[in-house]
């Protein structure tokens, strides 16, 4: 199992301000397809970022994706009040085929 | 733009089996895509259950793979969820997905099951 670690586990910033969430794949990523999701309480996951640097349908252009091999970073560049919430990263390949990190919780400083 | 939406019972008494559907509207489930089951326990992260093509063709997590089964119904443009033997283990916010480019990009609003 790639075994994904995200950092850190809680991050406090306030709106305007830049926010950088790392996460760490335990082999390598095949084909770089690597995604990011952001939950908000009582919601169902969204798909904020997929092939590590795609924005998916809608996402604004704040958000942003890069990284490759094992480190992987999605960057928030200002953040809006609606951005506060868990982001997961997640991955494809291996066995089992999708596996998630364990969450950044983005709280408001 | 594809809509889904789970549907089952809401407990499950422990060593039964959790039963979930999901309705697929907006798009014709025989096209081109992987649909997968992805869990959530209360207050925890997600976990990839598995996934089905149209042709019927799955792929499962490993760790509940013995207890799994995902089925597809093209008449009624749906697919289930079958997990056995639940324990308190499997309460959890169980979603249905459709799968994007190696990632899940259209999500359903997911339903609590409880084994109790």
């Amino acid at each position: 199992e790639n075994v994904l670690t995200q950092s850190p586990g809680t991050l406090s910033l306030s709106s305007g301000e830049r926010a950088t969430l790392s996460c760490r794949a335990s082999r390598s990523v095949s084909g770089n397809y690597f995604a990011w999701y952001q939950q908000k309480p009582g919601q169902a996951p969204r798909l904020l970022i997929y092939d590590t640097s795609k924005r998916a349908t809608g996402v604004p252009d704040r958000f942003s994706g890069s990284g490759s091999g094992t480190d992987f970073t999605l960057t928030i560049s200002r953040l809006e009040p609606e951005d506060f919430a868990v982001y997961y990263c997640q991955q494809y390949g291996g066995s089992p085929l999708y596996t998630f990190g364990q969450g950044t919780k983005l709280e408001i400083k | 733009q594809v809509q889904l939406q789970e549907s089952g019972p809401g407990l499950v008494k422990p060593s039964g089996t959790l039963s979930l559907t999901c309705a697929v509207s907006g798009d014709s489930i025989s096209n081109n895509y992987w649909f997968s089951w992805v869990r959530q326990p209360p207050g925890k992260g997600l976990e990839w259950i598995g996934e089905i093509w149209h042709t019927g063709s799955t792929n499962y997590n490993p760790s509940l793979k013995s207890r799994v089964t995902i089925s597809i119904d093209k008449s009624k443009n749906q697919f289930s969820l079958d997990l056995n033997s639940v324990t308190a283990a499997d309460t959890a916010v169980y979603y249905c997905v459709k799968n994007g480019w190696y990632s899940l990009d259209s999500w359903g609003r997911g339903t609590l099951a409880t084994a109790s």
